[in-house]
């Protein structure tokens, strides 16, 4: 069965550096997402993605983020100046199609921001 | 999106059916209840949604009342493998954007 993939699994960094989270969503998916889960915490949307733009995002989703879909089947969130409050466990969704109920999401990376 | 209100967990005892229920008293006619769960900080997995009929999937059934203002997911014979929380969310039909709107969900411990 088809599933969504995640890299890497667990990303340690120092505050202020970048980071990259990477994800496969499903092939032929045509809607992304972005969503944190702070330990302890809801899962919470960061952003959607659709035909190669930003569809919705939320307050969380500042000038510090921001998402690409570089090579068609990547789909990347970045990070340009990580604080310790961005420790948390990111989750990666993708979706077929508009009329599609059900939204599929990865295994999550683990950021922990030193 | 409609609020919605669950209990914060629950015990089930393994092979047993384990009905876990979601008030939303403020849905609006086009709102579609859906059913998520979380497996110990896995990614949240998609179990089923409904209108107003009660469906029924390989995995669960969803029971939404004739007034819509609450429903039950049912897992037919629990397994400890269904230990995990699970989420009740009202919104739309899906649109080109979709967001999912997570609470804190219902803990289901399923025990021996």
């Amino acid at each position: 069965e088809p599933e969504v993939t995640q890299t890497p699994s667990h990303q340690v960094t120092q505050m202020g550096q970048e980071v990259i989270l990477r994800c496969v969503p499903i092939s032929n998916h045509l809607y992304f997402y972005w969503y944190r889960q702070i330990l302890g915490q809801k899962v919470e949307f960061l952003v959607s993605f659709y035909n190669n733009e930003i569809s919705e995002k939320s307050e969380i989703f500042d000038d510090q983020f921001s998402v690409e879909r570089p090579d068609g089947s990547n789909f990347t969130l970045k990070i340009r100046s990580t604080k310790l409050e961005d420790s948390a466990m990111y989750f990666c969704a993708s979706r077929s199609g508009q009329a599609s109920y059900e939204q599929y999401f990865g295994p999550g990376t683990r950021l922990t921001v030193t | 999106d409609a609020k919605t209100t669950q209990p914060t967990s629950m015990d089930c005892a393994e092979g047993r059916a384990a009905n876990l229920p979601c008030n939303h008293s403020t849905i609006s006619g086009n709102e579609y209840v859906y059913w998520y769960r979380q497996i110990h900080s896995q990614g949240p997995q998609y179990i089923i949604h409904g209108l107003k009929n009660n469906e029924t999937n390989e995995m669960a059934s969803l029971i939404i009342t004739e007034d819509r203002k609450s429903s039950t997911l049912i897992l037919p014979h629990a397994t400890l493998r269904d230990t995990a929380v699970y989420y009740c969310i009202v919104r739309s039909r899906p649109g080109t954007a979709s967001k999912l709107t997570f609470g804190t969900g219902t803990r289901l411990q399923v025990t021996l």
